[in-house]
């Protein structure tokens, strides 16, 4: 099975501080990528979806390098509330299924 | 808006009980998915549906059986309950294999 890579972390960054996390990923045929983000004992819930071009929401920004087969996820300003795990995901071209990262955790303090 | 409904949220079961935790979605998706995940640990999948009639094996189906008679039920079911299977089931479905999965909001099982 392909494998997607984070690090664990935790990050501890303070509000409004920017983030960045990585996570790479080994198969060069991934088609689609995604991060997902999944607060304590609840449910992973889609962030955003990870386009070629780059793509912006907000706060957020998401970055594909297929050259060296790594997504990116950047926080600016972050708040108290975007405390949580981020997880990476990945499509492998020939599954039938998404493959999960382990996420990497975010903690925001005052 | 339902999207992916789980039932039930909590249960606790002794050693050797059976139990079949229930899954239903009402966006027409044609994939579903069973994950479970264990405390600090990432998600593995245990079983997937591509349509109606179609399961297939995940990472971790050991010890669990699946159905999916229609495209709106997709069941768990643990036959004989062990300790190593307490954990946190999510239930999933998505319109095709490569779009985002919508899940639902888990179901806690404790084995005792």
């Amino acid at each position: 099975r392909k494998e997607v890579e984070q690090d664990p972390g935790p990050f501890n960054v303070p509000e409004g501080a920017t983030v960045a996390f990585n996570c790479t990923y080994s198969n060069s045929a991934s088609q689609s990528f995604f991060w997902y983000r999944q607060d304590c004992r609840k449910e992973p819930k889609l962030l955003m979806s990870v386009y070629s071009s780059g793509n912006e929401d907000g706060r957020f920004t998401a970055q594909l390098n297929r050259a060296s087969q790594y997504i990116s996820l950047l926080i600016r300003d972050s708040k108290l509330s975007d405390s949580a795990t981020y997880l990476c995901v990945v499509n492998d071209q020939g599954y039938s299924t998404l493959t999960f990262g382990k996420g990497t955790m975010l903690l925001v303090s005052p | 808006n339902a999207g992916v409904t789980q039932t039930p949220k909590f249960r606790i079961l002794k050693i050797g009980q059976s139990m079949t935790l229930q899954c239903t979605q009402d966006m027409n998706h044609n994939y579903m998915y069973w994950y479970r995940q264990d405390p600090g640990m990432g998600l593995k999948l245990i079983y997937y549906s591509v349509g109606a009639g179609i399961t297939d094996k995940g990472e971790v189906p050991n010890g669990y059986n699946v159905s999916r008679s229609t495209t709106e039920d997709f069941p768990l079911r643990l036959e004989l309950a062990a300790p190593s299977q307490t954990s946190v089931y999510f239930c999933a479905s998505s319109p095709q294999r490569n779009q985002p999965q919508h899940f639902g909001d888990g179901t806690r099982l404790s084995i005792l």
